[in-house]
């Protein structure tokens, strides 16, 4: 049973362009969290979806920062016109929750430089 | 969003010595999780707690959901140079959301 996964692994992107970061969730998953993590720093909770809804996106920035997890294929978090305070380690973590209790397993991360 | 109180932040021990550290939280959760998390990579979970007073073990480590509900420990016992990491908890509540610790950076010395 494969894990999450997340790609691409590394991302190199110049100011004012657009990253696209895609995650895969474990077989049977059908939640989605997207996390921020600075060097040094815990993990920022971003975004909270399931199957073509967001459940929470408290912690994302309202301009520039998209998420989408479609019926179909992987979750994508989008970040618009790129500045360097984005760079970061982006990770995505899935849970099969049907209610009471939960166990979210991540994947291996994103790490974006922005030039 | 909340965060839990994780301490120690950060320890220096001697191989073979047993490790400590917990967390604590202003409410109540369903789930308490363990994760080790090295340099360039995910976090990776260690052990996941569902009821309160619950005690598990994986290998060497064991730990513990507080019977409040608020809190949860993590042990180490004879340490080696591998468990080096960031090892964070975190806590999940009724509405599926998960809180993180801030983690402990563990360093072993040979």
């Amino acid at each position: 049973n494969a894990g999450v996964m997340q790609n691409p692994r590394h991302l190199v992107r110049r100011r004012g362009q657009e990253a696209r970061l895609r995650c895969s969730p474990m077989k049977g998953h059908s939640h989605v969290y997207w996390y921020r993590q600075l060097p040094e720093e815990g993990l920022k909770f971003m975004v909270y979806l399931q199957k073509e809804n967001i459940i929470d996106e408290s912690g994302m920035p309202k301009e520039r920062f998209s998420a989408e997890f479609p019926k179909e294929g992987p979750s994508i978090l989008r970040i618009q016109q790129v500045v360097r305070g984005d760079s970061a380690a982006y990770f995505c973590a899935s849970s099969p929750w049907a209610g009471g209790t939960d166990t979210q397993y991540f994947g291996p991360g994103t790490r974006l430089t922005v030039l | 969003g909340q965060q839990l109180n994780q301490s120690p932040q950060s320890m220096f021990i001697q191989e073979g010595e047993d490790v400590s550290m917990n967390c604590t939280s202003s409410s109540i959760f369903n789930t308490w999780l363990w994760y080790k998390q090295e340099p360039g990579e995910g976090p990776v979970l260690l052990i996941a707690l569902y009821k309160a007073g619950e005690l598990t073990s994986n290998g060497r480590l064991t730990a513990q959901f507080g019977i409040t509900r608020k809190d949860s420990f993590l042990n180490i016992s004879a340490s080696i140079p591998s468990d080096v990491g960031i090892y964070f908890c975190a806590g999940q509540t009724t509405g599926n959301q998960f809180y993180f610790g801030t983690g402990t950076s563990l360093t072993v010395i040979p």
